[in-house]
Formats: structure tokens, sequence, C-alpha cells
């Protein structure tokens, strides 16, 4: 059965400090990836998408993650955090053989001043 | 601007009762889904529709009903016999077999007194 893991369920890092939130996919067939951002009491905003092309996708806020086929990941990075970053992100992946998106269990991600 | 409608924001119920939440889109999108949201659980796939008046359950559809009438609706009814209703409710859709990812309301939080 299709999985994606989110290594770490809590990523605490300091304001302009780099981030990298992972996430680990199990598909063996062609997937689309994405990312998602929650703020609280709020939905699932997208931040990036990998559906095919170059591996490394940019996306909103500064946001960008790379496709890594071998490692079967797609970890999603930022150069310099801000407090406003401070939120949950789920990454998911679907493949070709069904319609639903698997999501993985979260991270939250805590900026520090 | 198209986009995902949930409403009410805030739901208050007495045990027992049930309460019926409501998801609407103006996206054009066919399919659509519902979520549950407990806290450090990630999400949870209540019921999904591919289509007008077909729907499936996902993972965890008892004491959950739905209906998918219209294209743009998909309410979400949590009945009596569901034990534990607290929790956030996120409404999705998607398009093209949700190969672009989906779109998310923001969300119900009910509360179950």
């Amino acid at each position: 059965a299709q999985s994606v893991t989110q290594l770490d369920s809590q990523v605490p890092v300091f304001e302009e400090a780099p981030v990298e939130l992972r996430c680990n996919y199990s598909s063996s067939v062609s997937v689309y990836l994405f990312w998602y951002v929650q703020y609280p009491n709020q939905g699932l905003q997208l931040l990036l998408k990998y559906l095919s092309g170059s591996t490394l996708v940019k996306g909103i806020n500064g946001f960008e993650a790379e496709f890594n086929k071998s490692q079967t990941s797609f970890h999603l990075r930022k150069p310099s955090v801000h407090i406003s970053d401070t939120a949950e992100y789920f990454c998911a992946e679907k493949s070709l053989n069904t319609d639903k998106l698997i999501f993985g269990t979260g991270t939250r991600l805590q900026v520090f001043p | 601007d198209g986009g995902i409608t949930q409403s009410p924001k805030y739901l208050f119920r007495k045990e027992g009762q049930n309460v019926t939440l409501s998801c609407e889109q103006n996206l054009n999108h066919d399919a659509m889904y519902w979520y549950r949201q407990d806290p450090g659980q990630g999400l949870r796939l209540i019921y999904y529709s591919q289509i007008v008046n077909d729907f499936q359950k996902g993972d965890i559809a008892e004491g959950y009903s739905v209906s998918r009438e219209k294209k743009e609706s998909f309410p979400l009814t949590v009945t009596s016999a569901q034990k534990n209703p607290t929790a956030f409710y996120l409404c999705a859709s998607s398009t093209n077999r949700g190969v672009y990812g989906y779109t998310f309301g923001s969300g119900t939080r009910l509360t179950v007194v």
C-alpha cells in the first residue's frame, strides 16, 4: 500500500535559519508529489507540486523541494525562515493507479525569534 | 474567485444529535472529499465522491453519511452513531483525477458536548 512518511513530527528552528522538512514516499510507479501548509484553524494550502520535469520545484513563500527518485524523497527546504512560517506542513503523493492523495502525518514547524 | 466554502466555521452540538456540515465548490471539480483531523493524527479520509450521485467510503466512514446530488455540493452528516465526533473537518475537491492536487476549504470545527 502507498504511504508517505514525514520523518519529523516537530521541527524547531530560529528565525532566519535554514530549514528542511523531510518526506519519503513509497510508490514504485510514477508519482505526483505535493507539499501543503496549514495555519491554525485553517484549511490546507498548496505550497508546491512536482508533476514531471525538473527535480527542483519552487513554490510560494520562498519554499522549494527536490524530487529524488533513487531515494524516494521529496524534502522541503527554505534558506531563511520567518516567524510567519510557523505552521503544520503536509507531504502528499498521488500515483497513476489511484485518484486519491495519500498524506503524511504532518510536521509542525515552530520558528522562534 | 473560485474556491471551496465550508460552513459554519464553528459548530456546537449536544451529544446524540445529528449535524450536517456544508461544503460547496464553484471550481467545476468532479471529485470531492471529506477529511477528519485530530491533533497529532494527520488527515483521515471519511468519504469521497468522484461523480454526482456516487460516493465511496474512506478509512473512517462509520458514523458518517454523505450525499452528492449536485456537482457543487457534498454535505457531510455526523450522526449520533459517531462515538467521538469532536474534531476539525476539512472538505476538498480535485479535477483531472487529482493530478494537480486538492483544493481545500477552510474547515469546520465541530464540538459535541
